[in-house]
């Protein structure tokens, strides 16, 4: 069973547009959820993280919203640049060194 | 970046052959991770270490064992390489017990025919 979940395999945004990637969890007691980010051929990098203390974290054009109740994570990217373009995955940790990670949202950003 | 390294960058190799991924990392970190990349699947984590010998299984353990004998080096042997294990492998580290940050190599792409 998938504990976080990715619904949307691919989203494609207009420059300057707002991205917002969604990601589901199923396991009430993640405690911290971090977003990915993977361009082809290249390991993910660290893009921002949230503690479930929060409900938003913000680093310049990246915000990310934690809705406990329903939970849900979203990552906003505004505004969309061309080299936003890449795999993006959502991540949750359970008090634990180890990470669940999503399926990934592919995101293109058109000129 | 993170100072990691996986060798090999890529491998093709017979269904039934031994097969050994090496990661090396230049931070001093506690943990090192690895994980598989499928479409569809996301990273799904195979086995991690928390420290020079001590290891642990993943979510996808099966046909996989690791083993740490120094900070640096994690390493990852497919005893027997089935097609299914065909996939993108990557290495990680992590230092920080407060935010569970993962900093991850490049990755080897690994072919079982």
């Amino acid at each position: 069973d998938q504990q976080v979940k990715q619904n949307s395999p691919s989203l494609s945004v207009q420059e300057g547009r707002i991205s917002i990637l969604n990601c589901d969890y199923t396991n009430s007691m993640f405690d911290y959820f971090l977003w990915y980010k993977k361009y082809p051929a290249e390991g993910p990098t660290f893009l921002i993280s949230i503690s479930s203390i929060k409900d938003k974290n913000e680093d310049g054009r990246f915000t990310v919203f934690l809705n406990k109740s329903a939970k849900h994570l979203s990552l906003h990217i505004v505004p969309s640049q061309p080299g936003d373009s890449a795999v993006y995955f959502c991540a949750a940790s359970q008090g634990a060194q180890k990470l669940v990670f999503g399926q990934g949202t592919r995101l293109t950003i058109n000129p | 970046d993170a100072g990691i390294t996986q060798s090999p960058r890529h491998k093709v190799t017979e269904t039934g052959t031994p097969v050994t991924l090496r990661c090396h990392q230049t931070e001093n970190h506690r943990y090192m991770y690895w994980y598989r990349q499928d479409p569809g699947h996301g990273l799904r984590l195979i086995h991690y270490s928390y420290g020079v010998k001590d290891t642990d299984k993943g979510e996808v353990s099966d046909g996989y064992s690791v083993s740490r004998s120094k900070t640096e080096d994690f390493l990852l042997t497919l005893e027997s390489a089935t097609s299914s294990q065909t996939s993108v492998y990557f290495c990680a580290i992590s230092e920080t017990r407060v935010n569970y940050e993962q900093y991850f190599g490049p990755g080897t792409r690994l072919t079982v025919t």
